[in-house]
Protein backbone atom coordinates (compact mmCIF):
# COMPACT_ATOMS: atom_id res chain seq x y z
CA UNK A 1 0.00 0.00 0.00
CA UNK A 2 2.55 2.17 0.44
CA UNK A 3 4.68 1.55 -2.86
CA UNK A 4 5.25 3.20 -5.80
CA UNK A 5 5.56 1.80 -8.98
CA UNK A 6 7.74 3.53 -11.58
CA UNK A 7 7.98 2.53 -15.44
CA UNK A 8 9.93 2.03 -17.79
CA UNK A 9 13.64 1.12 -15.47
CA UNK A 10 14.75 2.82 -18.98
CA UNK A 11 14.60 4.93 -21.28
CA UNK A 12 16.24 5.93 -24.79
CA UNK A 13 14.93 8.67 -26.72
CA UNK A 14 16.11 10.59 -29.58
CA UNK A 15 16.81 14.52 -29.31
CA UNK A 16 13.74 16.26 -30.02
CA UNK A 17 11.23 13.14 -29.25
CA UNK A 18 8.95 13.09 -26.13
CA UNK A 19 9.82 11.24 -23.04
CA UNK A 20 7.16 9.96 -20.92
CA UNK A 21 7.53 8.08 -17.51
CA UNK A 22 5.19 6.21 -15.37
CA UNK A 23 4.55 5.94 -11.79
CA UNK A 24 1.22 4.13 -10.39
CA UNK A 25 0.68 3.93 -6.20
CA UNK A 26 -2.06 2.01 -4.21
CA UNK A 27 -2.64 4.66 -1.44
CA UNK A 28 -5.40 6.59 -1.86
CA UNK A 29 -4.08 9.07 0.85
CA UNK A 30 -1.41 9.87 -0.74
CA UNK A 31 -1.66 13.94 -1.24
CA UNK A 32 1.34 15.35 -3.44
CA UNK A 33 3.65 13.94 -6.05
CA UNK A 34 6.57 15.25 -6.75
CA UNK A 35 8.72 14.05 -9.78
CA UNK A 36 12.74 14.70 -8.90
CA UNK A 37 15.79 14.71 -11.49
CA UNK A 38 19.14 13.38 -10.50
CA UNK A 39 22.23 13.73 -12.39
CA UNK A 40 25.09 11.21 -11.17
CA UNK A 41 27.14 12.53 -7.96
CA UNK A 42 24.32 15.23 -7.39
CA UNK A 43 21.46 15.33 -4.98
CA UNK A 44 18.01 14.97 -6.71
CA UNK A 45 16.41 18.37 -7.82
CA UNK A 46 12.75 19.01 -7.17
CA UNK A 47 11.61 19.72 -11.02
CA UNK A 48 7.65 19.63 -10.72
CA UNK A 49 5.06 18.51 -8.58
CA UNK A 50 1.30 18.15 -8.25
CA UNK A 51 -1.76 17.48 -5.72
CA UNK A 52 -4.46 15.27 -6.45
CA UNK A 53 -7.12 17.59 -6.93
CA UNK A 54 -5.35 18.95 -10.75
CA UNK A 55 -5.05 16.61 -13.59
CA UNK A 56 -2.48 18.37 -15.15
CA UNK A 57 0.38 20.77 -14.54
CA UNK A 58 2.83 21.92 -17.25
CA UNK A 59 6.59 23.94 -16.45
CA UNK A 60 8.65 24.77 -19.60
CA UNK A 61 8.96 21.60 -21.63
CA UNK A 62 7.73 19.40 -18.57
CA UNK A 63 4.20 17.85 -17.73
CA UNK A 64 2.74 15.98 -14.74
CA UNK A 65 -0.40 14.08 -16.22
CA UNK A 66 -2.71 12.92 -12.87
CA UNK A 67 -5.46 9.72 -13.10
CA UNK A 68 -6.90 10.35 -9.33
CA UNK A 69 -9.53 7.24 -10.55
CA UNK A 70 -6.66 5.23 -11.99
CA UNK A 71 -4.33 5.99 -9.30
CA UNK A 72 -0.96 7.04 -11.67
CA UNK A 73 0.38 10.00 -12.58
CA UNK A 74 2.75 10.36 -15.58
CA UNK A 75 5.75 12.76 -16.25
CA UNK A 76 6.15 13.71 -20.06
CA UNK A 77 9.27 15.69 -21.07
CA UNK A 78 8.53 17.58 -24.33
CA UNK A 79 11.46 18.00 -26.94
CA UNK A 80 13.99 16.26 -25.07
CA UNK A 81 17.61 17.20 -25.02
CA UNK A 82 20.86 15.16 -24.30
CA UNK A 83 20.86 17.89 -20.84
CA UNK A 84 18.12 15.60 -19.90
CA UNK A 85 19.77 13.03 -19.69
CA UNK A 86 19.49 11.55 -16.21
CA UNK A 87 17.67 10.15 -13.41
CA UNK A 88 13.89 10.10 -13.01
CA UNK A 89 12.18 9.51 -9.64
CA UNK A 90 8.68 10.11 -8.94
CA UNK A 91 7.37 10.01 -5.17
CA UNK A 92 4.01 10.04 -2.98
CA UNK A 93 3.69 11.98 0.54
CA UNK A 94 1.89 9.41 2.71
CA UNK A 95 0.03 11.44 5.76
CA UNK A 96 2.77 10.84 8.06
CA UNK A 97 4.50 13.25 5.93
CA UNK A 98 7.01 10.46 4.38
CA UNK A 99 7.81 10.62 0.63
CA UNK A 100 7.76 7.17 -0.80
CA UNK A 101 9.98 7.27 -4.24
CA UNK A 102 9.56 5.14 -7.13
CA UNK A 103 12.46 2.78 -8.37
CA UNK A 104 13.61 5.73 -10.95
CA UNK A 105 13.76 5.64 -14.52
CA UNK A 106 17.53 6.64 -16.52
CA UNK A 107 16.80 8.37 -19.13
CA UNK A 108 18.78 8.73 -22.33
CA UNK A 109 18.41 11.25 -24.49
CA UNK A 110 20.45 10.55 -28.21
CA UNK A 111 21.84 13.42 -30.39
CA UNK B 1 16.87 30.73 -3.16
CA UNK B 2 16.63 26.80 -2.35
CA UNK B 3 19.79 25.76 -1.71
CA UNK B 4 20.77 23.08 0.74
CA UNK B 5 24.34 22.63 1.52
CA UNK B 6 26.45 19.95 2.55
CA UNK B 7 30.19 19.37 4.02
CA UNK B 8 32.51 17.64 3.13
CA UNK B 9 31.66 16.59 -0.38
CA UNK B 10 33.51 12.91 -0.37
CA UNK B 11 34.45 10.93 3.28
CA UNK B 12 36.20 8.14 3.15
CA UNK B 13 36.52 6.64 7.04
CA UNK B 14 38.00 3.77 8.68
CA UNK B 15 35.17 0.96 10.83
CA UNK B 16 36.80 2.55 13.83
CA UNK B 17 36.46 6.55 12.77
CA UNK B 18 34.19 9.25 14.20
CA UNK B 19 33.03 11.76 11.76
CA UNK B 20 30.56 14.26 10.74
CA UNK B 21 28.27 15.77 8.42
CA UNK B 22 27.20 18.83 8.06
CA UNK B 23 23.97 20.02 6.35
CA UNK B 24 22.91 23.42 5.96
CA UNK B 25 19.74 25.70 4.92
CA UNK B 26 19.12 29.41 4.99
CA UNK B 27 15.61 29.01 3.50
CA UNK B 28 13.84 29.67 7.32
CA UNK B 29 12.47 25.52 6.95
CA UNK B 30 11.67 24.28 10.36
CA UNK B 31 11.53 20.26 8.54
CA UNK B 32 15.19 18.58 8.21
CA UNK B 33 15.80 15.09 6.53
CA UNK B 34 18.78 12.69 6.17
CA UNK B 35 18.56 10.60 3.53
CA UNK B 36 20.74 7.04 2.53
CA UNK B 37 21.38 6.41 -1.45
CA UNK B 38 23.08 3.58 -2.81
CA UNK B 39 23.67 3.54 -6.80
CA UNK B 40 20.70 3.40 -8.94
CA UNK B 41 18.49 3.23 -5.91
CA UNK B 42 15.87 6.23 -4.92
CA UNK B 43 16.83 8.05 -1.80
CA UNK B 44 15.39 6.39 1.58
CA UNK B 45 14.31 8.31 4.54
CA UNK B 46 16.72 8.13 8.01
CA UNK B 47 15.73 10.71 9.83
CA UNK B 48 13.13 13.99 9.96
CA UNK B 49 13.31 16.84 12.17
CA UNK B 50 10.27 19.12 12.72
CA UNK B 51 11.30 22.18 14.45
CA UNK B 52 14.70 20.87 15.88
CA UNK B 53 12.99 17.90 17.73
CA UNK B 54 13.70 14.02 16.30
CA UNK B 55 10.28 13.43 14.62
CA UNK B 56 10.91 9.90 13.05
CA UNK B 57 13.91 7.66 12.91
CA UNK B 58 13.52 4.78 10.43
CA UNK B 59 14.84 2.45 12.68
CA UNK B 60 18.32 3.67 11.72
CA UNK B 61 21.37 2.01 13.32
CA UNK B 62 22.51 4.11 16.23
CA UNK B 63 26.25 4.03 14.97
CA UNK B 64 24.62 7.15 13.19
CA UNK B 65 22.89 9.52 15.69
CA UNK B 66 21.25 12.60 13.96
CA UNK B 67 21.72 16.05 16.18
CA UNK B 68 19.62 19.30 15.04
CA UNK B 69 21.46 22.40 17.05
CA UNK B 70 19.29 24.89 15.41
CA UNK B 71 16.88 25.46 12.77
CA UNK B 72 19.22 26.13 10.06
CA UNK B 73 22.16 22.94 10.94
CA UNK B 74 21.45 19.87 10.45
CA UNK B 75 24.56 17.14 11.73
CA UNK B 76 24.84 13.52 11.25
CA UNK B 77 27.31 11.88 13.76
CA UNK B 78 29.12 8.62 12.39
CA UNK B 79 30.88 6.08 14.54
CA UNK B 80 32.16 2.14 13.88
CA UNK B 81 30.28 2.35 10.84
CA UNK B 82 30.35 -0.79 8.51
CA UNK B 83 31.14 -1.25 5.03
CA UNK B 84 27.64 -1.67 3.33
CA UNK B 85 26.95 2.12 5.04
CA UNK B 86 29.29 3.50 2.06
CA UNK B 87 26.73 5.35 -0.09
CA UNK B 88 25.93 9.21 -1.19
CA UNK B 89 24.42 10.71 2.19
CA UNK B 90 21.75 13.42 1.19
CA UNK B 91 20.28 16.07 3.46
CA UNK B 92 17.55 17.63 2.67
CA UNK B 93 14.76 20.33 3.94
CA UNK B 94 11.40 21.58 3.49
CA UNK B 95 9.47 24.32 4.80
CA UNK B 96 7.37 22.42 7.35
CA UNK B 97 6.07 18.43 7.51
CA UNK B 98 2.54 19.62 7.69
CA UNK B 99 0.46 21.95 5.70
CA UNK B 100 0.79 22.51 2.36
CA UNK B 101 4.68 22.73 2.96
CA UNK B 102 5.50 19.42 1.50
CA UNK B 103 8.47 21.11 -1.24
CA UNK B 104 11.50 18.74 0.13
CA UNK B 105 14.96 20.14 -1.64
CA UNK B 106 17.63 18.34 -1.46
CA UNK B 107 21.35 19.08 -0.87
CA UNK B 108 24.36 17.85 -3.53
CA UNK B 109 25.11 14.74 -1.24
CA UNK B 110 28.20 13.53 1.10
CA UNK B 111 29.96 10.65 -0.80
CA UNK B 112 30.88 8.42 2.26
CA UNK B 113 32.92 5.12 2.09
CA UNK B 114 33.74 2.79 4.40
CA UNK B 115 36.60 1.14 4.49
Amino acid sequence: QQQVKQSPQSLIVQKGGISIINCAYENTAFDYFPWYQQFPGKGPALLIAIRPDVSEKKEGRFTISFNKSAKQFSLHIMDSQPGDSATYFCAARNQGGKLIFGQGTELSVKP
Amino acid sequence: DTEVTQTPKHLVMGMTNKKSLKCEQHMGHRAMYWYKQKAKKPPELMFVYSYEKLSINESVPSRFSPECPNSSLLNLHLHALQPEDSALYLCASSRDIAGNSYEQYFGPGTRLTVT
